[in-house]
């Protein structure tokens, strides 16, 4: 099975900072990653797909990179909206593991 | 609009059985995969699996196979998740989220439900 492993399981960053979260799968999985943001007491919901694809209404904010076993989400600059948690999901293989999330948090 | 509207809560004994529901609208529900995501109190989101709308073939990821079932009904555009045996470690909310796919074996759950919470206790 594939493993998906987020870094940093959390972190608290200033408003308009630049935030990156990485996320490493355990094998190759090309770009087939998806990003996930989920707000405090709220549903999931996508942002990214195939690695650097932005979903529909979704904040240039927000962008996504790499291929193979590394990838990043970067929020270019921090807004009080973006707290939440933040998953990453392989789709490569059968099995779509998401990523343990990243906790993002303002200081 | 494009929804998934979900069946509400459920407190259940264990040893039970539950059975969750997500009706889809807004779009052909036959054109999408629908995803199964478990997510326990406090914790983050676990792939269940998915079910083929066309076919109803369902696929489980491991842990979740033998007392999970999901089953389609088309002439309501309804996926069902039923477990049984429920344990207090089913204890969670359980979403379903739309697969559209982005590539020929490889999706991403653009559109979810609300969540059910599933609460197993004596």
């Amino acid at each position: 099975d594939i493993q998906m492993t987020q870094s940093p399981s959390s972190l608290s960053a200033s408003v308009g900072d630049r935030v990156t979260i990485t996320c490493r799968s355990s094998q190759n999985i090309n770009n087939y990653l998806n990003w996930y943001q989920q707000r405090p007491g709220q549903v999931p919901r996508l942002l990214i797909f195939a690695a650097s694809t932005l979903h529909s209404g979704v904040s240039s904010r927000f962008g996504g990179s790499g291929s193979g076993t590394e990838f990043t989400l970067t929020i270019s600059s921090l807004q009080p909206e973006d707290v939440a948690t933040y998953y990453c999901q392989q789709s490569y293989s059968f099995l779509r593991a998401f990523g343990g999330g990243t906790k993002v948090e303002i200081k | 609009q494009v929804q998934l509207v979900q069946s509400g809560s459920e407190l259940k004994e264990p040893g039970a059985s539950v059975k969750v529901s997500c009706k889809a609208s807004g779009y052909t529900f036959t054109n999408y995969a629908v995803n199964w995501v478990r997510q326990a109190p406090g914790q983050g989101l676990e792939w269940m699996g998915w079910i083929n709308t066309n076919s109803g073939n369902p696929n489980y990821a491991q842990g979740f196979t033998g007392r999970f079932v999901f089953s389609l009904d088309t002439a309501v555009n309804t996926t069902h998740l039923q477990i049984s045996g429920l344990r207090a470690e089913d204890t969670a909310i359980y979403y379903c989220a739309r697969g559209f796919y982005y590539d020929s074996d490889s999706d991403a759950s653009d559109v979810w439900g609300q969540g059910t919470l599933v609460t197993v206790s004596s």
